[in-house]
């Protein structure tokens, strides 16, 4: 069972809304990520958890905060979102081997009004 | 650095025909993996298949093929008998394997691909 799933599916906020993606997999998988993808981009990385640990941070602005509550969870908050953060938010998640394959979600389309 | 080049941005084929999306890559380090994802248009990443720099045979998955030829750093995938499902976005990426087990991936640019009856 290779499923990442995603919450919500599709989102629109105003630049002074409060919201969270949520993230989930049930495949035992240590490693989860946050990608950003504008239309017709490849995606860029945005954050790696690693045993729930935050282990990397592409530089990406304060108002994207994201949390690993547990091995399985993943989430990232937005306040304060600007116009040009429209994009699709893609979850992925990996085993931390060597060869280890990321797995997608079907990711959440976010619109900032 | 770490470089992924596809030059075709989009390529149409025929159904049930085979069709090539050319990748290639350039690393200076010896052990790398390469990876193949197809993004329909609902947006999900769907991963296709993977070679590793060190593996002797090219990798095949179903209709999937990737011709891997180290020497020209090209990791070109073959897809047979192409269905109107096909039709996607399809991205070549790579990782190499030392220091640490995160998969940083980096992406090429995509090559659209269009499937007609």
């Amino acid at each position: 069972d290779t499923e990442v799933t995603q919450t919500p599916k599709h989102l629109v906020m105003g630049m002074t809304n409060k919201k969270s993606l949520k993230c989930e997999q049930h495949m035992g998988h240590r490693a989860m990520y946050w990608y950003k993808q504008k239309a017709k981009k490849p995606p860029e990385l945005m954050f790696v958890y690693s045993y729930e640990k935050l282990s990397i941070n592409e530089s990406v602005p304060s108002r994207f905060s994201p949390e690993c509550p547990n091995s399985s969870l993943l989430n990232l908050h937005l306040h304060a979102l600007q116009p040009e953060d429209s994009a699709l938010y893609l979850c992925a998640s990996s085993q931390p081997t060597r060869t280890d394959t990321q797995y997608f979600g079907p990711g959440t389309r976010l619109t900032v009004l | 650095a770490q470089k992924i080049t596809q030059t075709q941005p989009g390529m149409f084929v025929q159904e049930k025909e085979a069709v090539t999306l050319d990748c290639t890559y350039d690393t200076s380090d010896p052990s790398y993996g390469l990876f193949w994802y197809k993004q329909p248009s609902s947006g999900e990443m769907i991963f296709l298949i993977y070679q590793g720099s060190y593996d002797q045979q090219n990798a095949t998955e179903g209709r999937y093929s990737l011709n891997f030829q180290k020497a020209r750093k090209s990791a070109n995938l073959v897809i047979s008998a192409s269905q109107l499902g096909d039709s996607a976005m399809y991205f070549c990426a790579m990782r190499v394997l030392r220091g640490s087990t995160l998969g940083r991936l980096y992406f090429g640019r995509g090559t659209q691909l269009t499937v007609w009856p």
